[in-house]
């Protein structure tokens, strides 16, 4: 079974911080990983998918990184703003792409 | 395009009632699913579909059961539901081993 977590459990940064968000899973066999974005009481928002054959993928101030073979990603966000305040979720996919979910980062970002 | 819908968006059971929550989506994917999540939990796989008329058991399928008899349609059924049920239920949808979208999520409370 996928196991996947993330760490920490909660950070805090000043705005225009850069910051990283780092997400290990347990079996390195799969084809993707996904970034999502959570705000309280809302549903998933889906920031970035990584193939496996990539090894990082951009948008914006957002940039993903896989490393399959040590059971790694990590989310880099650059001069991070108020509105970056959320809770991040990855979730890597097994079999028919059911998605395997950390427990997320919380991230505040003060103004 | 409205992506992946849910309805309803709350609902308050008492224990032992029935009740089906509905997911379609619009973006012609062939695989659907449907996950709750929990404080600490993090999101968890109830049950999906890789087509209209499959469906298969996911990571907590005990208590529930699911029917996809359209393709832009995927059913969440509680035939007896119970406290331990209190969650909140999010379906989504995907290409074959693509990305996931989400929809907004339906918030259940069984008393």
């Amino acid at each position: 079974k996928q196991e996947v977590t993330q760490i920490p459990a909660a950070l805090s940064v000043p705005e225009g911080e850069n910051l990283v968000l780092n997400c290990s899973f347990t079996d390195s066999a799969i084809y993707n990983l996904q970034w999502f974005r959570q705000d309280p009481g809302k549903g998933l928002t889906s920031l970035l998918l990584i193939q496996s054959s990539q090894r990082e993928q951009t948008s914006g101030r957002l940039n993903a990184s896989l490393d399959k073979s040590s059971g790694r990603s990590t989310l880099y966000i650059a001069a991070s703003q108020p509105g970056d305040s959320a809770t991040y979720l990855c979730a890597a996919p097994t079999g028919a792409n059911n998605l395997f979910f950390g427990t997320g980062t919380r991230l505040t970002v003060i103004p | 395009n409205a992506g992946v819908t849910q309805t309803p968006k709350f609902r308050v059971l008492k224990t032992g009632q029935s009740m089906t929550l509905l997911c379609a989506q619009d973006m012609n994917h062939e695989y659907m699913y449907w996950y709750r999540q929990d404080p600490g939990m993090g999101l968890r796989l109830i049950h999906y579909s890789v087509g209209e008329g499959t469906t298969a058991k996911g990571e907590v399928p005990d208590g529930y059961n699911v029917s996809r008899l359209k393709k832009q349609n995927f059913l969440l059924g509680l035939e007896s539901a119970a406290p331990s049920q209190t969650s909140v239920y999010f379906c989504a949808s995907s290409w074959i081993a693509g990305e996931q979208y989400f929809g907004p999520g339906t918030r259940l409370t069984v008393t």
